[in-house]
């Protein structure tokens, strides 16, 4: 069974603050990996799909890694903003099934 | 181009009424998913199928039941809502790639 564990739960930095979440996955068989920002009351919006066969995705001053042999993507924010403060989500795609397992998520403020 | 539809957006149930959650897409998905999200817990797949005609129980499906009779659409039920069922509900399909999301359904069960 495909479990997603998502580490710190809440974090609060100072704006400018590098940053990085984790998000480890207990069964390698996957299809790929996605990060999702979700506001509160909000729905999700995607961030970033890393694909089994990447090592990483980058998108503005967002960056996505993937160990897969390991289990463990981690999510790395440049230059933290306010804006930024938001829950983040990561998600696994299983090969063997097709489900897409959900993380509980970590809530980021981003301090002024 | 919709993306997934989730319909309705709000809802508010009586204990023991039922109701429908319908998710529709348009980007020829062959997978789909509902999910429901309540508060510091994430997403948890309630069911999901992988196809038209195929559903199947994902890790909180009891309570539920789903339709997938056309490739666009995936119903979700409630038979008999309990105040436990509160919730919000997401819909999402997908095909080895990105996942799209509806933008949820703000169920209240009295």
């Amino acid at each position: 069974k495909q479990e997603v564990t998502q580490i710190p739960a809440a974090l609060s930095v100072p704006e400018g603050e590098n940053l990085v979440l984790n998000c480890s996955f207990t069964d390698s068989a996957i299809y790929n990996l996605q990060w999702f920002r979700q506001d509160p009351g909000k729905g999700l919006t995607s961030l970033l799909l890393i694909q089994s066969s990447q090592r990483e995705q980058t998108s503005g001053r967002l960056n996505a890694s993937l160990d897969k042999s390991s289990g463990r993507s981690t999510l790395y924010i440049a230059a933290s903003q306010p804006g930024d403060s938001a829950t983040y989500l990561c998600a696994v795609y299983s090969s063997n099934t097709g489900k897409l397992i959900f993380g509980q998520g970590t809530t980021l403020q981003v301090k002024p | 181009n919709a993306g997934v539809t989730q319909t309705p957006k709000f809802r508010v149930l009586k204990t023991g009424q039922s109701m429908t959650l319908l998710c529709a897409q348009d980007m020829n998905h062959e997978y789909m998913y509902w999910y429901r999200q309540d508060p510091g817990m994430g997403l948890r797949l309630i069911h999901y199928s992988v196809g038209e005609g195929t559903t199947a129980k994902g890790e909180v499906p009891d309570g539920y039941n789903v339709s997938r009779l056309k490739k666009q659409n995936f119903l979700l039920g409630l038979e008999s809502a309990a105040p436990s069922q509160t919730s919000v509900y997401f819909c999402a399909s997908s095909y080895l790639t990105e996942a799209f999301f509806g933008q949820g359904t703000r169920l209240t069960v009295v």
